[in-house]
């Protein structure tokens, strides 16, 4: 079973949509989530940073965490046709792991239609 | 505040040749990593650094592959005798230290260094 899991899409959502990108974890010795965007042929960017159960919230995107259920979630509000890029999810800080291994989805391919 | 930088951005090697990737992590930061990134496949972990230190190695492939962080200059990501398998996105993230939070450091990654293998 793999560590963390990620639907690869595509995903296709008209401009003004509000996008849900989930993420399934199966290791529960954790610390932090993390969520990036990649834009085609760039690096990823680092979008949200969690450590705990609940939302977090910053600007158009909000993070949610679920311990419980082992599933995170990266909420997009208004979604523009910028936010066309592949999301990936990743955890990381796992005890009696490596510090600062971080853990990745196979990422989440949006496309937003204008 | 600069980013992290890579160089180069593209290589290109034959087989049996070596590769250097270079990363130099943003200013401030002191700990390094590298991942691999292959076609349709996610990132995957290969190692970690600190200053003159390998601290986590567990996702480097046993041979071929060497990194090291010197003292002073750029982190550098080896690759002997590359193979048409090695071709891939290489990408070096790095992180400021917070003590008290083990593995909680926000990881910022450069743009990449597509490997590509003849």
């Amino acid at each position: 079973q793999k560590e963390v899991e990620q639907d690869p899409g595509p995903l296709s959502v008209p401009e003004g949509a509000i996008v849900s990108l989930n993420c399934t974890y199966s290791n529960s010795a954790f610390q932090y989530f993390m969520w990036y965007r990649q834009y085609s042929r760039k690096g990823p960017e680092l979008l949200m940073y969690t450590y705990s159960s609940g939302n977090k919230e910053d600007g158009r995107f909000t993070a949610q965490v679920d311990k419980s259920s082992k599933y995170i979630s990266l909420f997009i509000r208004d979604s523009q046709p910028s936010d066309s890029a592949t999301y990936l999810c990743a955890k990381g800080g796992d005890y009696g792991g490596s510090q600062g291994n971080l853990i990745f989805g196979k990422g989440t391919k949006l496309s937003v239609k204008p | 505040n600069a980013g992290v930088m890579q160089n180069p951005r593209h290589l290109v090697r034959r087989r049996g040749q070596e590769a250097r990737l270079r990363c130099s992590p943003m200013k401030g930061h002191s700990h390094v990593y590298w991942y691999r990134q292959l076609p349709e496949e996610g990132l995957k972990f290969m190692v970690y650094l600190q200053k003159e230190n390998i601290i986590d190695e567990s996702g480097m492939p046993k041979e071929r592959f060497s990194a090291e962080f010197p003292k002073e200059g750029p982190s550098i990501l080896r690759i002997q005798q590359v193979v048409r398998g090695d071709s891939a996105a290489y990408f070096c993230a790095s992180s400021p230290f917070r003590s008290g939070l083990a593995g909680g450091d926000e990881q910022f990654f450069g743009p990449g260094t597509r490997l590509t293998v003849l």
